[in-house]
């Protein structure tokens, strides 16, 4: 079975460090990669996503990730955070062109940020 | 363009009972996916919906079900509640054909409680 794993349960950090998350996944075929991201008292929203081409996609509020095939992992990353960027982040993988098919996500990675 | 809509947003039940969950995707979505997140599970997927057909499910009790209408909108009921059953359900649209930039794009959620 699919699984995603993101090795860091809690991360801190003090403003304009640089950020990196790290995330796993188990399945040998092509996949479909997401970032959710989940504000406090927000609902999940996508932070970027993967599909096919260049491995490195940018996404919204200066987030970009890497995607590596041998090493069958997405990571985050974002070179300067912000105390907005206070939040959880989930990684989320599907089977790629399969109607229907699940998102399976990651149990989330906490980051608090200290002005 | 509305975001994903989902009614009740917070509904506190007693063991025993059944609860209905609504959802309303984003207009032009046919797909709707339902998540059950909670603390220490993280997000776990319960069903998706294409067309008012179930196209897959995850590994939930028969207790969990849910429908789809003819106007893409969802309902999720869960039957004979458990304390365990208390947890945040997230509803997902997306366009729905299973082409292969597929992206969900979720709800603010319903917050069950059940006492």
């Amino acid at each position: 079975a699919q699984s995603v794993s993101q090795h860091n349960h809690h991360v801190i950090l003090s403003e304009a460090a640089s950020l990196e998350l790290g995330c796993n996944y188990s399945y040998g075929g092509t996949v479909n990669l997401f970032w959710y991201v989940q504000y406090p008292g927000q609902h999940l929203q996508l932070l970027l996503k993967y599909f096919s081409g260049d491995p490195l996609v940018k996404g919204i509020k200066g987030f970009e990730a890497e995607f590596i095939k041998s090493k069958f992992s997405f990571n985050l990353r974002k070179p300067s955070v912000q105390w907005s960027d206070t939040a959880e982040y989930f990684c989320a993988v599907r089977r790629a062109n399969q109607a229907g098919t699940a998102l399976i996500f990651g149990k989330g990675t906490t980051l608090s940020v200290s002005s | 363009k509305a975001g994903v809509t989902q009614t009740p947003r917070y509904l506190i039940k007693t063991r025993g009972q059944q609860v209905t969950l609504s959802c309303s995707p984003i207009s032009g979505h046919r797909s709707v996916s339902w998540y059950q997140q909670t603390p220490g599970q993280g997000l776990q997927f319960l069903f998706e919906y294409f067309s008012e057909t179930q196209r897959n499910k995850g590994n939930f009790p028969g207790r969990f079900s849910g429908r789809q209408f003819s106007n893409s909108r969802s309902e999720m009921n869960v039957s004979t509640l458990e304390l365990g059953d208390s947890a945040l359900y997230l509803c997902a649209s997306s366009l729905g054909p299973g082409g292969s930039e597929e992206t969900q794009y979720f709800g603010p959620g319903t917050r069950l409680l059940v006492l």
